[in-house]
């Protein structure tokens, strides 16, 4: 395991209520990403950081914002959640900080969020 | 049309067969990954290469630059084995993912 975790793992919530998933690394890697995975469409990126305060939207970024104070945590929030962003979130690190890029990435658990 | 396509979308086989799942591309690559995602959700990453052919243990993956196409074989396959696999190109900068292949494997 390359040390990522997820909270909450799962989590229920009502349309239009704010949500915040965390991602926490102990790796010291420089990239981080966040993923939704939903059936038919395979993993889709969110948004990605390459460093802190530093990231970019993904493919599927409205509806999304992201913040990275420091090199362990990476936050996904929901500012108003939809139906629509009921989902599998999968966060993921890659490149170690002072090694060689990579393009190779390790993956958290997932949290399974649903939006009634 | 997909940038990266995979095929077959879902495949059932008896353990001991040999397997091969195919990913297509249109786009120019510099890597291409094999993934694994087990059926409790986790992501392992199993190959990353840009040409030719590598092995671990029973999972063989190939690419065929020219082509555009790589393929993932599992020899003597398992019920262990039963998962989602997952392709994804490296373009642009950018990692490009195919939708996954379900394989089941039946004892």
């Amino acid at each position: 395991d390359a040390g990522i975790t997820q909270s909450p793992r799962h989590k229920v919530t009502e349309t239009g209520t704010p949500v915040t998933l965390r991602c926490h690394q102990t790796e010291n890697h420089r990239y981080m990403y966040w993923y939704r995975q939903d059936p038919g469409h395979g993993l889709r990126l969110i948004h990605y950081s390459y460093g802190v305060k530093d990231t970019d939207k993904g493919e599927v970024s409205d509806g999304y914002s992201v913040s990275r104070s420091k090199t362990e945590d990476f936050l996904l929030t929901l500012e108003s959640a939809t139906s629509s962003q009921t989902s599998v979130y999968f966060c993921a690190i890659s490149g170690l900080a002072g090694g060689p890029r990579t393009d190779t990435q390790y993956f958290g658990p997932g949290t399974r969020l649903t939006v009634l | 049309k997909n940038e990266v396509e995979q095929s077959p979308q879902n495949l059932t086989a008896q353990e001991g067969e040999f397997i091969t799942i195919n990913c297509s591309y249109s786009v120019g690559i510099s890597a291409l990954h094999w993934l694994q995602q087990h059926p409790g959700g986790g992501i392992v990453s199993l190959f990353m290469l840009s040409s030719g052919k590598k092995k671990h243990g029973r999972l063989i993956a190939t690419i065929n630059i020219q082509e555009k196409h790589s393929s993932l074989h599992i020899t003597a396959s398992h019920p262990r084995d039963s998962a989602v696999y997952i392709c994804a190109v490296r373009s642009n900068y950018q990692l490009i993912w195919g939708a996954g292949t379900k394989l089941i494997i039946k004892p």
